[in-house]
C-alpha cells in the first residue's frame, strides 16, 4: 500500500493476556517508530528502529514491551501479561530520511479491560 | 535535554479569526529539526512543516505561517481566517538525532462556525 498500514485496528484483551500489534511501514523506509498515545494525551516515544537494529529502546515504558522489525519491513510490538494503564492508541511511523519526517499509520486502538 | 512544551492546551475560536499555537523548546545541540503534525479526529497524523536550525526565514504557506525564533526557542505556528476544516489537535515536535522525534502534549483547536 502507499502508506503505513498497522493492524489490527482495533483490540479488546482481557488483562493478563498478550497481545501483539502489527505495523507495515511505507516501502523503502529504513526508519520505524512506534510511540503510544492515550486518550486525550501527547505521543510518547516508545522505540526507534533503522533496518532492523533498535538503537533507541528508551522508551519502552517496561519489560512487558518489546519489538522485532524484519529487516526494512514489517515490526511488531507485543506486551506481554496486558495491564489496563496499557489502554492506548499505538502508532507506527515510518521514514525515509535521517531528519524527521514521519508518516504515520493510523493506529492500533487497545483497551484492555 | 530535549523537550517541547505546548503550554495552550486547548483553543476555540471562532471561524475566520486568526490563530497562533505556540511551542517552545529545549536541546543542548545546535543542529535539531522542529516540527509540526496535524491530527484531525479521523486520528491520523500529518506531517505541516519541517524547520532546521539554521534556517530562521519565517514560512508561509496559504493560510498556514510560521515563525521560528532561535533567541526565544519557539516555533510558533498561525493559522489566518481559521476554518471549522482546522479543527484538530497540532503537535510541535523536535529531532536532534540523538533520540527520536520528541512531541509536545499538542493543542487542542476548535474552530466554531
Amino acid at each position: 500500500g502507499a502508506g503505513v498500514s498497522q493492524s489490527p485496528s482495533n483490540k479488546v484483551t482481557e488483562k493478563g493476556k498478550d497481545v501483539e500489534l502489527r505495523c507495515d511501514p511505507i516501502s523503502g523506509h529504513t526508519a520505524l517508530y512506534w510511540y503510544r498515545q492515550r486518550l486525550g494525551q501527547g505521543l510518547e516515544f516508545l522505540i526507534y528502529f533503522q533496518g532492523n537494529s533498535a538503537p533507541d529502546k528508551s522508551g519502552l515504558p517496561s519489560d512487558r514491551f518489546s519489538a522485532e522489525r524484519t529487516g526494512e519491513s514489517v515490526s511488531t510490538l507485543t506486551i506481554q501479561r496486558t495491564q489496563q494503564e496499557d489502554s492506548a492508541v499505538y502508532l507506527c511511523a515510518s521514514s525515509s530520511d535521517w531528519a524527521g519526517e514521519l508518516f504515520f499509520g493510523e493506529g492500533s486502538r487497545l483497551t484492555v479491560l | 535535554a530535549q523537550k517541547v512544551t505546548q503550554a495552550q492546551t486547548e483553543i476555540s475560536v471562532v471561524e475566520k479569526e486568526d490563530v497562533t499555537l505556540d511551542c517552545v523548546y529545549e536541546t543542548r545541540d545546535t543542529t535539531y529539526y522542529l516540527f509540526w503534525y496535524k491530527q484531525p479526529p479521523s486520528g491520523e497524523l500529518v506531517f505541516l512543516i519541517r524547520r532546521n536550525s539554521f534556517d530562521e526565514q519565517n514560512e508561509i504557506s496559504g493560510r498556514y505561517s510560521w515563525n521560528f525564533q532561535k533567541s526565544t526557542s519557539s516555533f510558533n505556528f498561525t493559522i489566518t481566517a481559521s476554518q471549522v476544516v482546522d479543527s484538530a489537535v497540532y503537535f510541535c515536535a523536535l529531532y536532534t538525532g540523538r533520540r527520536a522525534l520528541t512531541f509536545g502534549s499538542g493543542t487542542r483547536l476548535q474552530v466554531q462556525p
